[in-house]
C-alpha cells in the first residue's frame, strides 16, 4: 500500500520554541493532506486540510497563526507549532490522500516542557 | 452531541468470542463510512469500508443503517492479535473527503 512518512517521530522542546513536523507521501502524489491531533485516550481530531499550492483550511477552534501549515509540493506538507506550550503536547498525525484512500503517517509525538 | 459516537468500552473478551461494536453518527448527509483499527501509540489503519448492503472480510462483518444513522462491526472467533482500539469513521464527502473519527472502543482479547 501507499506509504506516508513523518519526521521527526518524536520531539521534546522547551516552552516558547517552535517545532516543524514534516509529512511526506513516498510513492504517490497527494493533492490533499490532512493534519490530526490526538490527546491521550481521545480520538483523532482533524486540525486542518492542506491542499498543494493553496492555503490550508482549518477546523473550528484551531488557531491558524499557531499551527502553520505549508503544502509546497504534491509529496510534502509541513506543520509548524509556533510558540509551543505544554498543552500542545500531543500525538500529531498526518494523512495523505490519493484517488482511493487516505493513508496515515506514523505520527509525531510532541512533548513541550 | 459528538458527530460520531461509539461504545466507550473497554471490551474484555476471551479468545474465540464474538464481539460487536456500535457507532452512531449525527450528520445524515454523510457519504462514506469506515472502521479503522489503532494499536497503542500507532497510527490508525483502515480495517474496512462499510456499505449499506453490509460487507464481510473474513472474521469481520460491517453493517450500515442509514435510516438509523447506525454502524456496526462484528468480530467472530476473536484472536489475541485483534486487541486494539476500533475507530468508527465517517466522511461527509464533498471536495475535501475529510474523515471524522469516533472516540474509539478498546478491545482486549484475553487468552
Amino acid at each position: 500500500g501507499a506509504v506516508v512518512s513523518q519526521h521527526p517521530s518524536w520531539v521534546i522542546c522547551k516552552s516558547g520554541t517552535s517545532v516543524k513536523i514534516e509529512c511526506r507521501s513516498l510513492d504517490f502524489q497527494a493533492t490533499t493532506m490532512f493534519w490530526y491531533r490526538q490527546f491521550p485516550k481521545q480520538s483523532l481530531m482533524l486540525m486542518a486540510t492542506s491542499n498543494e499550492g493553496s492555503k490550508a483550511t482549518y477546523e473550528q477552534g484551531v488557531e491558524k497563526d499557531k499551527f502553520l501549515i505549508n503544502h509546497a509540493s504534491l509529496t510534502l506538507s509541513t506543520l509548524t507549532v509556533t510558540s509551543a506550550h505544554p498543552e500542545d503536547s500531543s500525538f500529531y498525525i498526518c494523512s495523505a490522500r490519493n484517488s482511493y484512500e487516505q493513508y496515515f503517517g506514523p505520527g509525531t509525538r510532541l512533548t513541550v516542557t | 452531541r459528538k458527530e460520531v459516537e461509539q461504545d466507550p468500552g473497554p471490551f474484555n473478551v476471551p479468545e474465540g468470542a464474538t464481539v460487536a461494536f456500535n457507532c452512531t453518527y449525527s450528520n445524515s448527509a454523510s457519504q462514506s463510512f469506515f472502521w479503522y483499527r489503532q494499536d497503542c501509540r500507532k497510527e490508525p489503519k483502515l480495517l474496512m469500508s462499510v456499505y449499506s448492503s453490509g460487507n464481510e472480510d473474513g472474521r469481520f462483518t460491517a453493517q450500515l443503517n442509514r435510516a438509523s444513522q447506525y454502524i456496526s462491526l462484528l468480530i467472530r472467533d476473536s484472536k489475541l492479535s485483534d486487541s486494539a482500539t476500533y475507530l468508527c469513521v465517517v466522511s461527509p464527502g464533498g471536495a475535501t473527503n475529510k474523515l471524522i473519527f469516533g472516540t474509539g472502543t478498546l478491545l482486549a482479547v484475553q487468552p
